[in-house]
């Protein structure tokens, strides 16, 4: 299964945006690339998924490049709600239908106010 | 909509017992998958049920075992408790063809 590589943490000011990179080199043509996050005792929370394009929804942006390598979840304005694990992960379609989804560790956000 | 709910929240038991961990889906999900979350680390993949029947399997040992109902509950149980089976365990609720997963707020295990 491919994998992806994120930092282990990150900081950002209340208010200002925040980019969290995820490398993923092995990814196939069919996976998609979700980000979940995860919140002090709480299950993850689905924020964003995307193929190819770049996507936008209410709660961030997601920026893939040309070549899929990589990609980048964007908050626009973080707040001290969005301190977090959140996860970048691949989602592969395996025979028989079923839907793996790997994580990692995650990158853990730190918001300061 | 109802969202995913778990039962129980926490539960302690000792090595060797067995354990059944609940999971209703959110309403109209046809597919529920579960994961083990160690400390520290993310969710990691055991299995998924679609119409009451396991169709795919992480890297888990037969003690791991699933059933889902007709009204698309889910059971997680497992046999021969070890302590490294200590974790939060997830389950996530579905539609089979749509990509988002829905999580619940997980059941805190603890083996002594």
């Amino acid at each position: 299964d491919a994998k992806t590589t994120q930092p282990n943490s990150m900081e950002s000011n209340e208010e200002e945006p925040v980019h969290l990179p995820c490398n993923h080199s092995t990814i196939s043509g069919t996976d998609y690339i979700h980000w979940y996050r995860q919140l002090p005792s709480q299950g993850p929370e689905y924020v964003i998924h995307g193929l190819t394009s770049n996507v936008n929804n209410r709660m961030a942006s997601l920026a893939i490049a040309e070549d899929r390598k990589s990609s980048t979840l964007i908050l626009h304005r973080a707040t001290l709600r969005d301190a977090a694990v959140y996860y970048c992960i691949l989602r592969a379609l395996h025979s028989g239908g079923y839907q793996k989804v790997t994580f990692g560790i995650g990158t853990k956000l730190q918001v300061i106010p | 909509e109802t969202g995913v709910t778990q039962s129980p929240t926490h539960l302690i038991k000792t090595r060797g017992q067995q354990v059944t961990l609940r999971c209703s889906s959110q309403s109209g999900h046809n597919t529920v998958s579960w994961y083990q979350q160690a400390l520290g680390q993310g969710p990691q993949f055991i299995f998924q049920y679609y119409r009451e029947e396991e169709n795919g399997r992480g890297n888990f040992p037969p003690r791991f075992s699933g059933l889902q109902f007709p009204n698309y509950s889910s059971e997680l149980n497992v046999n021969a408790l070890e302590l490294d089976d200590s974790a939060l365990y997830l389950c996530a609720s579905s539609l089979r063809d749509q990509e988002t997963q829905y999580f619940g707020p997980g059941t805190r295990l603890l083996v002594l």
